[in-house]
C-alpha cells in the first residue's frame, strides 16, 4: 500500500516569505506521480504542482518549487515571495501507477500573514 | 461552464434518508472518481470507474453505492444517510496514463453534506 505523510497540520508565515511544505511518501513502485494541490477558502481542489519520479529535474511553476528527494521518499513543496493568496489547505498526493487514482496526505494549512 | 460539475454544491439531510450525489463532466475522460475530505484527514477515495462497465471499490465505500450512467456521469448514493458520512465529497476525472496531463486529477467544486 502507498502512504503520503504531511506532517505539518498548519504553518503560518508572513507575507512576501518564503516557506517550504513537507511532505513523504511509501511505494514499491519505481516509476510514480506526485503532486501538490491547493484548497483555498472556496474549497475548489487546484493542481499547484505535477512531478514524474523518473525526471531528476525538480518541478517549478512561477513562485511554487518541489525539492523531490527520490532516495529519501521526500516531496516538499516552497512557495518564495508569499501572499495572501496563498493561504489554504495544501495536500501532497501520490500517484503510485495502481488503477485506483491519488493517495492524498492529511493537509497543511498554510496561514500568510500581512 | 466548469470541467467537472457535482450537484447540489450543499446539501442537509436527516439520518435514515436516501441521498443522490451527482457529477458531470465534459473533459472527454473515461476515469472517473468519488472522493470524501475530513478535516484532518485528507481526501479519501470511495469508488473509481475507468468506463461504464467497470465500477471499482476504494479505501472507505462502505454505506455508499455508485452509478455510472454515461461515460460523462458518474452518482454517488448514501442509502440510509448517518451523522458521520456528514463530509465534503468531490468527484473527479482523469486522464487515462500516458499522454501530457496524465494521472491529474479535475476535481468539480464539491458537495457538503450535512446528516443530522
Amino acid at each position: 500500500a502507498q502512504t503520503v505523510t504531511q506532517s505539518q497540520p498548519e504553518m503560518s508565515v508572513q507575507e512576501a516569505e518564503t516557506v517550504t511544505l513537507s511532505c513523504t511518501y511509501d511505494t514499491s513502485e519505481s516509476n510514480y506521480y506526485l503532486f501538490w494541490y491547493k484548497q483555498p477558502p472556496s474549497r475548489q481542489m487546484i493542481l499547484v504542482i505535477r512531478q514524474e519520479a523518473y525526471k531528476q529535474q525538480n518541478a517549478t511553476e512561477n513562485r511554487f518549487s518541489v525539492n523531490f528527494q527520490k532516495a529519501a521518499k521526500s516531496f516538499s513543496l516552497k512557495i518564495s515571495d508569499s501572499q495572501l493568496g496563498d493561504t489554504a489547505m495544501y495536500f501532497c498526493a501520490l500517484d503510485g501507477g495502481g488503477a485506483d487514482g491519488l493517495t492524498f496526505g492529511k493537509g497543511t494549512h498554510l496561514i500568510i500573514q500581512p | 461552464d466548469a470541467d467537472v460539475t457535482q450537484t447540489p454544491r450543499n446539501r442537509i439531510t436527516k439520518t435514515g434518508k436516501r441521498i443522490m450525489l451527482e457529477c458531470s463532466q465534459t473533459k472527454g475522460h473515461d476515469r472517473m472518481y468519488w472522493y470524501r475530505q475530513d478535516p484532518g484527514l485528507g481526501l479519501r477515495l470511495i469508488y473509481y470507474s475507468f468506463d461504464v462497465k467497470d465500477i471499482n471499490k476504494g479505501e472507505i465505500s462502505d454505506g455508499y453505492s455508485v452509478s455510472r450512467q454515461a461515460q460523462a456521469k458518474f452518482s454517488l448514493s448514501l442509502e440510509s444517510a448517518i451523522p458521520n458520512q456528514t463530509a465534503l465529497y468531490f468527484c473527479a476525472t482523469s486522464a487515462p496514463p500516458g499522454g501530457s496531463g496524465a494521472n491529474v486529477l479535475t476535481f468539480g467544486a464539491g458537495s457538503r453534506l450535512t446528516v443530522l
